[in-house]
C-alpha cells in the first residue's frame, strides 16, 4: 500500500482565510481523494483528483471553496478558502491501492490535517 | 437505497472484555464490497478487513473476527480479549457501483473506549 504524507497536521484559522492542505504519496496513483470529517461525524467525500483533468466534486461541494492541484500522479493540494467555523473539521487524503477502477480496492489514507476556524 | 447503519455510537469496556461493533447494511446491489476501518486517537483511517458479496466466510485474524450474515444484512466486528489500545472510532463502509462508478458509503462510526 502507499505511505501518503499530509500537512499541516493541525492549524487554526482566523475566519475570512484560506488554508492549503498538501497530500504526498510515496508512489504514483491515478486517484486522490479528498474527504471532510467534521467533528464526531463519519467521512464525506468533497473530490476526486485526477492528475490532468478537473476534479470531480460531491453534491455539496463547489470548486470556489474547495479548490484542488493534481499537478502529477504523486501530489495533489486541497484549499479551503474564505473559511467559517462551520468549516472546522479532519481533512483527510486518500488513495486507493492498485491503478484498476475496481470494488475491491482499498483506499489508504493519511494522518489528516485538523483545522480549526475561529 | 443504499446505507450503512452503526447503531451503537459509543461503546465502553473494561479490558479483557469481548466486545461485538454491530454494521448493517442496505442496497439492492448483487454485488458489493463491505469494508472496517479503525480510526486510532492519531486519526488516520487504517483498513482492517474486506468482503465481497459472494464471500460469506467468516474470518478470524488474531483477536479480532468478522461476522457476514447476508440473510440479515449484517457485518459485524468481534474483538476477543480487548486491550485499551483497541480503543478507536471503527467505520463500517459499503462499497456499491453507481453511474459507472464505485461509491463508498460509510456507516456513523462506533467510538471504542476500552479502560483498564
Amino acid at each position: 500500500s502507499a505511505v501518503i504524507s499530509q500537512k499541516p497536521s493541525r492549524d487554526i484559522c482566523q475566519r475570512g482565510t484560506s488554508l492549503t492542505i498538501q497530500c504526498q504519496v510515496d508512489s504514483q496513483v491515478t486517484m486522490m481523494f479528498w474527504y471532510r470529517q467534521q467533528p464526531g461525524q463519519s467521512l464525506t467525500l468533497i473530490a476526486t483528483a485526477n492528475q490532468g483533468s478537473e476534479a470531480t466534486y460531491e453534491s455539496g461541494f463547489v470548486i470556489d471553496k474547495f479548490p484542488i492541484s493534481r499537478p502529477n500522479l504523486t501530489f495533489s493540494t486541497l484549499t479551503v478558502s474564505n473559511m467559517s467555523p462551520e468549516d472546522s473539521s479532519i481533512y483527510l487524503c486518500s488513495v486507493q491501492w492498485g491503478q484498476l477502477l475496481s470494488g475491491a480496492n482499498v483506499l489508504t489514507f493519511g494522518a489528516g490535517s485538523r483545522l480549526t476556524v475561529l | 437505497a443504499q446505507k450503512v447503519t452503526q447503531a451503537q455510537t459509543e461503546i465502553s469496556v473494561v479490558e479483557k472484555e469481548d466486545v461485538t461493533l454491530d454494521c448493517v447494511y442496505e442496497t439492492r446491489d448483487t454485488t458489493y464490497y463491505l469494508f472496517w476501518y479503525k480510526q486510532p486517537p492519531s486519526g488516520e483511517l487504517v483498513f482492517l478487513i474486506r468482503r465481497n458479496s459472494f464471500d460469506e466466510q467468516n474470518e478470524i485474524s488474531g483477536r479480532y473476527s468478522w461476522n457476514f450474515q447476508k440473510s440479515t444484512s449484517s457485518f459485524n466486528f468481534t474483538i476477543t480479549a480487548s486491550q485499551v489500545v483497541d480503543s478507536a472510532v471503527y467505520f463500517c463502509a459499503l462499497k456499491i457501483l453507481m453511474d459507472s462508478n464505485y461509491q463508498l458509503i460509510w456507516g456513523a462510526g462506533t467510538k471504542l473506549i476500552i479502560k483498564p
